[in-house]
């Protein structure tokens, strides 16, 4: 059974450009979370999605969306990227209602430069 | 407001010794709190989680977390600590009725010398 897989594994953008970021939730899990690590920072929420619709956001702006597919898979778009974006992204799969069980993806590194 | 300090960036210890990281929590409801573990190039692992039931909580490869109100703690021990240890450890805070977003610590990494 695969587990939360991501993709790609890593990105170079400049800044102002925009980028997607890609996740397969486990197998069985409807909701999916994304969260942004910054070097040696933990990680900070940024959204929920549950049936393709956004649930819960975290202190980030506009800048950043998402979306959730019927097959629960799930994008993450940064637009006008910033040198301050880089970092690792992480995705996060859950079942609904059982959310305090939160499985990681290993992450994209995107770096901004 | 609910958040977690994590009182060690770094903690180095000698393999077979015990292993404790520290943590406290501030939260404005009743909490659950986890431990999480990042290795290296691989995504963040699960450790234990405490959600109102006992609370001392055992967890996988012999972890082991205490919840004390009194004292708004969540500390992680191990008895013996092994080389494949050594990796980044998370105390994370949620609220126990909505578990949906975690609020993660800045994280304490840990070596383990042979």
């Amino acid at each position: 059974d695969a587990g939360v897989t991501q993709s790609p594994t890593h990105l170079i953008k400049t800044r102002g450009q925009q980028v997607t970021l890609r996740c397969s939730p486990k197998s069985g899990h409807d909701t999916v979370s994304w969260y942004q690590q910054a070097l040696g920072q933990g990680p900070q929420f940024i959204f929920q999605y549950y049936e393709e619709e956004e649930r819960q956001r975290g202190n980030f702006p506009d800048r950043f969306s998402g979306h959730q597919f019927p097959n629960y898979s799930s994008e993450l778009n940064v637009n006008a990227l910033l040198l301050g974006d880089s970092a690792l992204y992480l995705c996060a799969s859950a079942i609904s209602g059982r959310t305090d069980t939160q499985y990681f993806g290993p992450g994209t590194r995107l770096t901004v430069l | 407001a609910q958040s977690v300090t994590q009182l060690d960036s770094h903690v180095s210890v000698s393999e077979g010794t015990p292993v404790l990281l520290r943590c406290n929590y501030s939260s404005s409801y009743s909490p659950s709190l986890f431990w999480y573990v990042q290795h290296p190039n691989k995504g963040l692992q699960l450790l234990l989680k405490y959600t109102s039931a006992a609370t001392l909580v055992k967890g996988i490869n012999g972890f082991e977390a205490e919840f004390k109100k009194s004292e708004t703690s969540f500390h992680l021990t191990k008895p013996s600590a092994h080389m494949s240890d050594a990796a980044e450890y998370f105390c994370v805070v949620t609220r126990s009725y909505n578990t949906d977003k975690l609020i993660f610590g800045t994280g304490t990494r840990l070596q383990v010398f042979p």
